[in-house]
């Protein structure tokens, strides 16, 4: 119940394609979900963030989808690019009666752009 | 730009030894945060610190393991007697309220001998 599935592990695109992965979850009760992006050598950077009240938001090249009834999550990235090689997570958490928010965490993707 | 801060980036340490990771969160955030990773693994919540009291810990977080904010700036990760299985990267995070954004720090690698 607590887990969050990422899909592919690894992914190598083009400069210009798009790249998207996927996340699923089986807590309803989740109701924030981010996306981290993540450089070698330094820590989870949010990338973009979705609440299960919006279908899908775009900030830039970087959209989330986001599909209640099948409870899953992805981020598309338009018109990859080099720079955006990177370790990508998802992420889920719940509002609860306690002062925290702790994060559960997909098992990331390794994203490769060839220029 | 603010930032989170850890020290050291690594350390290496000899099974059952006690370590400190220190982190310097953001500072008008409220809000702190220890995940873990273990190589190859995903990213684990260890514990959530909120006014000077835990506020949620992982099953991870034994007695072994213990958080402080000793004054104003620092917020510590202790780990007792450590073990193999603890070598990991942690990550300190810290949030300005309850529901914001989690901000990251570098990270701490702790390699276990």
């Amino acid at each position: 119940q607590q887990q969050v599935k990422q899909s592919p592990q690894s992914l190598i695109v083009q400069k210009g394609g798009i790249s998207i992965i996927n996340c699923a979850y089986e807590n309803t009760a989740f109701d924030y979900f981010p996306w981290y992006q993540q450089f070698p050598g330094k820590g989870p950077a949010l990338l973009i963030a979705i609440r299960p009240d919006v279908s899908e938001k775009k900030e830039g090249r970087f959209t989330i989808s986001f599909n209640k009834s099948a409870k899953q999550f992805s981020l598309h990235i338009m018109d990859s690019q080099p720079g955006d090689s990177a370790t990508y997570f998802c992420a889920a958490s719940r509002t609860n009666a306690g002062n925290n928010r702790k994060l559960i965490w997909g098992l990331g993707t390794s994203l490769a752009v060839n220029p | 730009e603010p930032e989170v801060t850890q020290t050291p980036s690594h350390q290496v340490t000899q099974m059952g030894q006690e370590v400190i990771l220190r982190c310097v969160p953001i500072s008008n955030h409220l809000y702190f945060y220890w995940y873990r990773q273990i190589l190859g693994q995903k990213v684990e919540f260890l514990v959530s610190f909120y006014n000077n009291e835990i506020s949620e810990k992982s099953e991870i977080f034994d007695d072994q393991f213990s958080v402080e904010r000793p004054d104003g700036s620092n917020f510590t990760l202790k780990i007792r007697s450590t073990k193999l299985e603890d070598s990991a990267m942690y990550f300190c995070a810290s949030s300005e309220w309850q529901g914001g954004e989690q901000f990251f720090g570098p990270g701490t690698r702790l390699t276990v001998l």
